[in-house]
């Protein structure tokens, strides 16, 4: 059990365009989700924290407008990157926790924009 | 600010020698530490946390508060071991922070 999904697992935009990437908990219900970047070579970097029903936490340094996320229930978030820039390409990595004792993992998502 | 250090990015061992992977943390409040495994081509997944206190896979990690340290540890190292390791510290709000990872590889 705690599987965690994301869509799409590849993606490819251009400079301009927006682009929402999905997170799913498959077999659970996911209280809070979470949102990384994870730069090649480097570690993962925490985004935003969101709860069911609440507005994200963003971290500092993470620009809430450029960075859309939503929580509309206990198995789906989004995460829109806005007008999107080649400096935004990066691997996003989503995990999802049930009851804040350990936060499960999905694939991740590669976006690139030309 | 919390910070989280892992000082070798690669680590080589041969198979059935111990392995020590090293994890240095910072952090003003009571520290929650995390072993993170990634495996090739899989997804991130926890391999154990301080306050288990167990071992998982034959690994161990003690928390050393006085040396701010949480290494993880293995007597015998197995080839199928080789992989990315993640040292994470929980702060508020279940909030990782992660280390940059070791890359341990385990040759036969």
């Amino acid at each position: 059990g705690a599987v965690v999904s994301q869509h799409p697992s590849r993606v490819i935009c251009k400079s301009g365009t927006s682009v929402k990437i999905e997170c799913r908990s498959l077999d659970f219900q996911a209280t809070t989700m979470f949102w990384y970047r994870q730069f090649p070579k480097k570690s993962l970097m925490l985004m935003a924290t969101s709860n069911e029903g609440s507005k994200a936490t963003y971290e500092q340094g993470v620009e809430k407008d450029k960075f859309l996320i939503n929580h509309a229930s206990l198995t789906l978030s989004t995460l829109t990157v806005t007008s999107a820039h080649p400096e935004d390409s990066s691997f996003y990595i989503c995990s999802a926790s049930r009851d804040g004792y350990e936060q499960y993992f999905g694939p991740g998502t590669r976006l690139t924009v030309t | 600010a919390q910070r989280v250090t892992q000082p070798e990015k690669l680590l080589s061992v041969f198979k059935g020698a111990p392995v020590e992977l090293k994890c240095n943390y910072s952090y003003s409040g009571s520290p929650e530490l995390f072993w993170y495994v990634q495996y090739s081509r899989q997804r991130l997944q926890l391999l154990l946390r301080h306050i288990s206190r167990e071992s998982i896979k034959g690994f161990t990690a003690d928390l050393n508060k006085g040396e701010t340290s949480f290494h993880l540890k293995k007597p015998f190292a197995q080839e199928e071991d080789s992989a990315m390791y993640y040292c994470a510290l929980e702060t508020s709000g279940s909030r990782l922070t992660f280390g940059e990872g070791t890359q341990l590889t385990v040759n036969p």
